[in-house]
């Protein structure tokens, strides 16, 4: 009953640094999602991607790329860090057509020092 | 710009002293309003979706239900295990992104 399964659970970098965050789900969802959850703030979507082949923005993707490697995996990468990226990341999938998280990860506590 | 309100902030029972969650909410048209319950150190888990005004949903202790304006997470005779943060979020017509609230952290104590 794994779900979706996020990689690292905690990292610790220094600007200008790079760095990948892996996610898989193992439901056969075709929806995957990035979110970022800051203290205060509710969860903002940085990208998503709606089925394999296809990736698209959302509310916050500045300094951020993705890749959908295949229908599995869902991978976020910071190019060049800034400490405003500190943050806690949440991978989430969907089986539902319209773009509703149903499944998330246990997210990944990124502090850039 | 969609807009989505949740109060209070956070809100201390005892168990089995029932209350209400409020999530209110500005969007041009609304698709579906969404509850998540969140954990500590874990990702929100969903519990519910409203499509329409009028319509209500249950879950063990949890009744959410949905006007033109806002939503209530009723909760039941609460034990120590419904504590948890639950965060609203709305989705708009024709919108991939789901807008969130900040959410309501909710403690039960026994």
């Amino acid at each position: 009953n794994a779900g979706v399964t996020q990689t690292p659970k905690f990292q610790v970098l220094k600007t200008g640094q790079s760095m990948t965050l892996q996610c898989a789900q193992d439901m056969n969802h075709n929806s995957m999602y990035w979110y970022r959850q800051d203290p205060g703030m509710g969860l903002r979507l940085i990208y998503y991607s709606a089925s394999e082949g296809t990736t698209d923005k959302g509310e916050v993707p500045n300094g951020y790329n993705v890749s959908r490697l295949n229908k599995r995996e869902f991978s976020l990468r910071l190019e060049s860090a800034a400490p405003s990226q500190t943050s806690v990341y949440f991978c989430a999938s969907s089986g539902l057509q319209g773009g509703q998280p149903q499944h998330f990860g246990d997210g990944t506590r990124l502090s850039i020092l | 710009e969609d807009q989505v309100t949740q109060s209070p902030e956070a809100l201390r029972l005892q168990e089995g002293e029932s209350s209400s969650l409020n999530c209110s909410y500005t969007v041009s048209g609304l698709r579906g309003l969404f509850w998540y319950r969140q954990d500590p150190g874990k990702g929100p888990e969903f519990l519910f979706t409203l499509y329409s005004a009028g319509e209500e949903k249950e879950k063990e202790r949890l009744k959410a239900t949905l006007t033109k304006k806002e939503s209530f997470l009723h909760i039941t005779a609460p034990k120590p295990e419904d504590s948890a943060t639950y965060l609203c979020a709305v989705q708009e017509w024709g919108a991939q992104k789901l807008v969130f609230g900040q959410g309501t952290r909710l403690t039960i104590n026994p």
